[in-house]
């Protein structure tokens, strides 16, 4: 099967830069995704690593290492706005088919 | 516009009564999957399709089942609902087989009693 271990909480301020990590266990990996969820909502798409390096979008980057079974989600110029839960997401195909095995979120806080 | 809509968005039963909870996308997305968010507990996978009449297990299938006979509907079908099924339940679409961009409804909140 498959497990993934991020942190439960983290906090920041406002303006500040923060990384949330994330730890895979899986067979057949093909990539590690990231996504943000604000309380009462519903999931939303960030980023996508197949590779190992850094992906880029905006305020947000992702990072992979398959070698280490490890990424993280990076994100600057931390807005209010961006006080939610963040899963990150592994992708292991199993044969013909394939799942997705979402972690149990970080909920990030914001201050100012 | 593009969406996933879920129905019913809440819903209050008794244990042992059947129910369906709609999922419709109209993106033309092949992958559709339904997972349920527990507190702790992040979202699970319950059964995903990767195209019409192709459907699998996730990781917490039991007690659930579901059909994909139209590629826009993936309905999830709680025949005996029981009180440990209370959930926050959504559904998503992803464009391609893979799965990897994953589109979220709203989600249903269901409560058995």
């Amino acid at each position: 099967g498959q497990s993934l271990e991020q942190p439960s909480e983290v906090t920041a301020v406002e303006g500040a830069i923060v990384q949330i990590n994330c730890t895979y266990q899986t067979s057949g990996f093909y990539g590690l995704s990231w996504y943000q969820q604000h309380d009462g909502g519903a999931p939303t798409f960030l980023s996508y690593n197949g590779l190992d390096g850094l992906e880029e979008t905006g305020r947000f980057s992702s990072f992979l290492s398959r070698s280490d079974s490890y990424g993280y989600l990076l994100l600057q110029e931390l807005q209010m706005k961006d006080s939610a839960s963040y899963f990150c997401a592994v992708k292991a195909d199993t044969g013909t088919a394939s799942k997705l095995t979402f972690g149990t979120g970080t909920r990030l806080q914001v201050t100012l | 516009e593009a969406q996933v809509t879920q129905n019913p968005r809440y819903l209050i039963t008794v244990t042992g009564k059947k129910l369906t909870v709609t999922c419709s996308q109209n993106m033309n997305h092949e992958y559709m999957s339904w997972y349920r968010q527990d507190p702790g507990l992040g979202l699970r996978q319950i059964y995903y399709s990767m195209n019409v009449e192709v459907t699998d297990k996730g990781d917490v299938p039991e007690g659930y089942k579901v059909s994909r006979k139209e590629k826009r509907n993936f309905p999830l079908i709680l025949e005996s609902p029981s009180p440990n099924q209370t959930s926050l339940y959504f559904c998503a679409s992803s464009l391609t087989g893979d799965g990897w961009t994953q589109y979220f409804g709203p989600g249903t909140r269901l409560l058995v009693l």
